[in-house]
C-alpha cells in the first residue's frame, strides 16, 4: 500500500489554465504539506496543514490554494497557471507528538509543465 | 527565519568515505534531518539528530553540534547507488515545526 499518493504524476497544460493535484495519505498522520521543487532542485515549503491550522508560506502567490476535505487529504489547486509554475510538486505528511521525530513521508511527486 | 548552507556538489570514489557538511542558523532548535533524494524520485528520510553527538545507522552516520550550528552526514563504503542528492533540513521554531530544506548536496560516486 502506498503511504502518500499524489495524482497526477505528470501534468502538461497551457498558461492561464486552472489545475489541481490531489494527495492522500494512509499513515494516520496529523499534518500534511505541499513543497515545490524547482529546476535547481531547491525544495521549498508552500503550505503546512493540520486539523487545527493552515500555515502559508508568504511568498506563495494566492493563485495557489490548498484544500483539505479531511485529515487524510490535502489537494493543491492552482489558478491562472504561469510558466514559472513549472516544477515538481511534492506532497508530504508527518506525525508530530511525543516520541516521534516528525520525519516527512513524501509522495512520488507531480511534475507540472506549463506551456 | 532559518538559513541552511551545504555544498552544492561533491564527488567520491566507490568504497571511499565522504562527509557532507551542513551549517544552519535558526531562532529555535527542534532537531535536524537528513534526507536522500535520487534523481526523479521523492526524498526519503535518513536520520534525525536533536542531541549533540554521532548517530550511527549502518553505513550512514550523522553528527550534530548545536553550539556550532553544524551537522554532517558521513557515508562509508560508498556504493554507486549512493549517488544522489542529500538534503539537510531544520524544522522551524515557534510551534509550526515546518521542515525547511537546504539546497541539497549532489553526490556523484564514480568507480
Amino acid at each position: 500500500d502506498t503511504a502518500v499518493s499524489q495524482t497526477p504524476k505528470y501534468l502538461v497544460t497551457q498558461m492561464g489554465n486552472d489545475k489541481s493535484i490531489k494527495c492522500e495519505q494512509n499513515l494516520g498522520h496529523d499534518t500534511m504539506y505541499w513543497y515545490k521543487q524547482d529546476s535547481k532542485k531547491f525544495l521549498k515549503i508552500m503550505f503546512s496543514y493540520n486539523n487545527k491550522e493552515l500555515i502559508i508560506n508568504e511568498t506563495v502567490p494566492n493563485r495557489f490554494s490548498p484544500k483539505s476535505p479531511d485529515k487524510a487529504h490535502l489537494n493543491l489547486h492552482i489558478n491562472s497557471l504561469e510558466l514559472g509554475d513549472s516544477a515538481v510538486y511534492f506532497c508530504a505528511s508527518s506525525h508530530r507528538g511525543q516520541g516521534t521525530t516528525g520525519e516527512l513521508f513524501f509522495g512520488e511527486g507531480s511534475r507540472l509543465t506549463v506551456l | 527565519g532559518q538559513n541552511i548552507d551545504q555544498p552544492t556538489e561533491m564527488t567520491a570514489t566507490e568504497g571511499a568515505i565522504v562527509q557532507i557538511n551542513c551549517t544552519y542558523q535558526t531562532s529555535g532548535f527542534n532537531g535536524l534531518f537528513w534526507y536522500q533524494q535520487h534523481a526523479g524520485e521523492a526524498p526519503t528520510f535518513l536520520s534525525y539528530n536533536v542531541l549533540d553527538g554521532l548517530e550511527e545507522k549502518g553505513r550512514f552516520s550523522s553528527f550534530l553540534s548545536r553550539s556550532k550550528g553544524y551537522s554532517y552526514l558521513l557515508l562509508k563504503e560508498l556504493q554507486m547507488k549512493d549517488s544522489a542528492s542529500y538534503l539537510c533540513a531544520v524544522p522551524s521554531s515557534g510551534g509550526s515545526y515546518i521542515p525547511t530544506f537546504g539546497r541539497g548536496t549532489s553526490l556523484i560516486v564514480h568507480p
